[in-house]
């Protein structure tokens, strides 16, 4: 079934610095492909998505890009805040029955 | 504004009990899911809605259940079957036959056992 393989955590960074959380997937169709954040003691909400191969998704200053080739959709951000700690979630939506599957999640902390 | 809302926020649960989480949407989506998370694990499906009167298994739907009597409403049923219930619920809507678009989450439910 579908999957989705992302890099663990806790990841620390310094703020301004440069963060990258790797996501890859199994899917046996064209799936959608969404980051989600989850702040402290809240649901999740929508970071970006993309739909189709080579589609790039960007919101609040991150990005990723969906990779068919590599089955990848990493997320980037070029400097990180300390506003951006939180649990980051990859996620691939099956366009047969909408469920969608969920990477382990990434805590990432940005320190001042 | 449109949203979820989910209640409790803290729910805490005796042995052989069972307690219910409610789930509302006021967004018009079709479908709607329960997910449990627990640290580590990402979130993990329990049952999901596509329509009134209607719900499919997840995959960990055991010592669950739930009913959709309204399109608006989702409630979850933590059952005294269910050995293992302290996790964080979060139930999400999204519109049907249109899986490129997101899942709306709300602001979960905390469950603990006494």
């Amino acid at each position: 079934g579908d999957s989705v393989t992302q890099m663990e955590g806790p990841v620390t960074l310094s703020e301004e610095a440069f963060l990258t959380i790797n996501c890859t997937y199994t899917a046996t169709g064209y799936p959608s492909l969404f980051w989600y954040v989850q702040y402290p003691g809240e649901g999740l909400q929508l970071l970006l998505k993309a739909t189709k191969a080579d589609d790039k998704g960007s919101n609040k200053g991150f990005e990723a890009t969906y990779r068919k080739e590599t089955t990848s959709f990493h997320l980037e951000k070029g400097s990180v805040q300390v506003s951006d700690s939180a649990v980051y979630f990859c996620a691939l939506s099956d366009l047969d029955d909408y469920k969608l599957s969920f990477g382990a999640g990434t805590t990432v902390t940005v320190r001042a | 504004d449109g949203g979820i809302t989910q209640s409790p926020k803290y729910l805490f649960r005796k042995e052989g009990q069972n307690v219910t989480l409610s789930c509302e949407q006021n967004l018009n989506h079709d479908a709607m899911y329960w997910y449990r998370q627990d640290p580590g694990q990402g979130l993990r499906l329990i049952y999901y809605s596509q329509i009134v009167n209607d719900f499919q298994k997840g995959d960990i739907a055991e010592g669950y259940s739930v009913s959709r009597e309204k399109k608006e409403s989702f409630p979850l049923t933590v059952t005294s079957a269910q050995k293992n219930p302290t996790a964080f619920y979060l139930c999400a809507s999204g519109h049907l036959g249109q899986g490129s678009q997101p899942q709306h989450f709300g602001d979960g439910t905390r469950l603990s056992i006494l």
